[in-house]
């Protein structure tokens, strides 16, 4: 069964700077990859979607990924107080597309 | 963008009681997602549907039953809540099992 893991559990940062997220996977057959940020009491909000080896930009939010790692990263360029979230990993395996795996999540705090 | 809501958004509920959960979806999504969302355990997958009158099993379905009486809606049912089943709920849509799932805002459940 799909692990996926994400760190660190809890990451601080200054306004400005850059954050950078991470998870990894336990199935390498997994193809669709998904980074959602939730706000406290708050539904998830989808960051941006990855489906192949590389990088994909979506305004402050790129997200990185390496399948033969088992890797994918999300980093999130001048970083502001609105963004202090919960970031999850999403990952879905093969032709079960339907069947999101979801990390543990990673929050996020930005200070002024 | 997709739209779900979902009701109650808060509920309290005795152990042994009947609970129905339900989500609506405004935008014609086949597909439909129960998840559960628990401290150290991420979002888990209770139960899913293809379409109106399909329901399938996700990772953790015992205690939970699913009802998809239409395109719009779907219902998730606790016959005889149980303490453990105290957790925040999130339903989710999305047109194919390939896409972005949108979340709805949540319902948190207490069982006494």
């Amino acid at each position: 069964q799909q692990k996926v893991q994400q760190s660190p559990e809890s990451l601080t940062v200054s306004e400005g700077a850059m954050a950078s997220l991470n998870c990894t996977f336990s199935d390498g057959t997994s193809n669709n990859f998904r980074w959602y940020r939730q706000h406290s009491a708050k539904g998830l909000e989808v960051l941006v979607s990855i489906f192949s080896d590389g990088e994909k930009e979506e305004g402050r939010f790129t997200a990185h990924l390496n399948r033969a790692n088992l890797h994918v990263s999300l980093h999130i360029r001048e970083p502001q107080p609105s963004d202090s979230a919960v970031y999850l990993c999403a990952v879905s395996m093969g032709n079960a597309g339907a069947k999101l795996t979801f990390g543990g999540g990673t929050r996020l705090t930005v200070r002024p | 963008e997709a739209a779900v809501t979902q009701s109650p958004r808060n509920k309290v509920a005795v152990t042994g009681g009947k609970v129905t959960l339900s989500c609506n979806q405004t935008n014609n999504h086949n597909n439909m997602y129960w998840y559960r969302q628990d401290t150290g355990h991420g979002l888990r997958l209770i139960h899913y549907s293809y379409g109106a009158g399909s329901t399938e099993k996700g990772d953790i379905p015992d205690g939970y039953k699913a009802s998809r009486p239409s395109q719009e809606n779907f219902s998730l049912i606790l016959e005889l809540a149980t303490p453990s089943q105290t957790s925040v709920y999130f339903c989710a849509s999305g047109p194919r099992v390939q896409d972005t799932q949108y979340f709805g805002p949540g319902t948190r459940l207490l069982v006494l």
